[in-house]
Parts: C-alpha cells; structure tokens; sequence
C-alpha cells in the first residue's frame, strides 16, 4: 500500500517562480526523503529529514516535516527550466520492515 | 562516483519469454532492490536483498525471482514474461543493513515491453 501521496500530482509554473510540493503519509516514520526523476531515468536523491527535525535546507530546496499532520512539503525557490522533473517523497516507516516507501510523486514542469 | 548500472536501457520480449533483468553497483553495498513504476502506481517494490544468497519478498513478488550470488550483482527474472509486466524497471542500493538514514542510489531503469 502507498505510504506517500504527494499533491498536487502535476504542477505547472513559469521560470523563476517557487515551487511548492505536498506529501502526506499514514504511519510513523524514522525519516522522509525527497527524490528528483528526469524523464525516463532513475531516481535521485535530493534530502533526507528525520522525524525529530522540522525543517531543512539544500541549495535551493527547503523541506518541511509536520510529524503530527503526518505530512511534509518540498519548496524549490526561484525555479529553472532544468528543474523539470518528477519529484517523489518517500517514508522509512518505523514499524515493519525496513524499507523505502515511496508515493505516487508530483510531475514538475518549468515554463522559459 | 557511486554508480548503479543496470544493462540495458530498453528491452522488448515476448510473452512466455525468460527474461534476466541485471544490476551492478560499485559501492560494496549491502543492500540491493528492484521496483517497477507505472503511471499512476509510482514505485512498487518486488525483490530486496541484504546480502549475498539471501533475497526478501517486496510488495508485488508475483512473477519475479531474484538472485544475489555476488554482492554487486542483483538480478531479476521474469520466469514467463506476460503482457501486464511492461513496465519500467528501477534496480537501487544502499549502504549497511538499514543503518538509521540510508539513502537510495539509484541505476538509469530498464524499458520493459512484453508483446
């Protein structure tokens, strides 16, 4: 069963504009993790957040985590065209075995 | 450079075809997996592995077996290829046995059409 869902599962935004991402999941995590897919390649990773921490920043991304709404959100400030992609969250969830799950991810596109 | 290399990027079979998906990783890591992606579905996964000789069923096993007889190499076998696993095909690693934290390296996907 999917643990993330993101919203909205498609966005669509001119250069230069904020980006913002939602994911929302169901069980209690260890960490949420943000992946990036280019089309038709493979996943890369862009932030790791732990359950204990609220907020995080890399370059241009800053990630929330709201343990308690169960969700997470992704910013991507002052976009590029090249940051057209796929974004995915993904749970490490502290009960069962331990693995990635990942949601059904956020289509991106960047308007020049 | 961490790389996750798996052999071939597009690959068209027939249906009841064996079917040998590979991945090489070149970062002595301990853990290997293999998902699908559909549209609409995101990833799914099907075969994981800790180590070497041991394999653990994913979420979607049906269909699949795997192999890990080295520790770079994970692979995937379609023991009849059907219609319904077209798909694309992501292999991953990552480092110790889930140390808190780990992240996923991931290989380019591999194509799959079954006709």
């Amino acid at each position: 069963s999917q643990q993330g869902e993101e919203d909205p599962q498609a966005l669509s935004i001119q250069e230069g504009e904020n980006a913002t991402m939602n994911c929302s999941y169901k069980t209690s995590i260890n960490n949420l993790q943000w992946y990036r897919q280019n089309s038709g390649r493979g996943l890369v990773h862009l932030i790791l957040i732990r359950s204990n921490e609220r907020e995080k920043h890399s370059g241009r991304l800053r990630v929330t985590l709201d343990t308690s709404k169960k969700s997470s959100s992704l910013l991507i400030t002052a976009s590029r065209a090249a940051d057209t992609a796929s974004y995915f969250c993904a749970t490490d969830p502290t009960q069962g075995a331990q693995k990635l799950v990942f949601g059904q991810g956020t289509r991106l596109t960047i308007n020049p | 450079d961490v790389k996750v290399t798996q052999s071939s990027r597009y690959l068209v079979k027939r249906t009841g075809e064996k079917v040998f998906l590979e991945c090489v990783q070149d970062m002595d890591h301990e853990n290997m997996f293999w998902y699908r992606q559909d549209p609409g579905l995101g990833l799914r996964l099907i075969y994981f592995s800790y180590d070497v000789k041991m394999k653990e069923k994913g979420d979607i096993p049906e269909g699949y077996s795997v192999s890990r007889e080295k520790k770079e190499r994970f692979s995937l076998i379609l023991e009849s290829a059907s219609t319904n696993q077209t798909s694309m095909y992501l292999c991953a690693s990552s480092s110790n046995r889930w140390g808190r934290d780990e992240k996923l390296f991931f290989g380019s996907g591999t194509q799959l059409s079954v006709l």
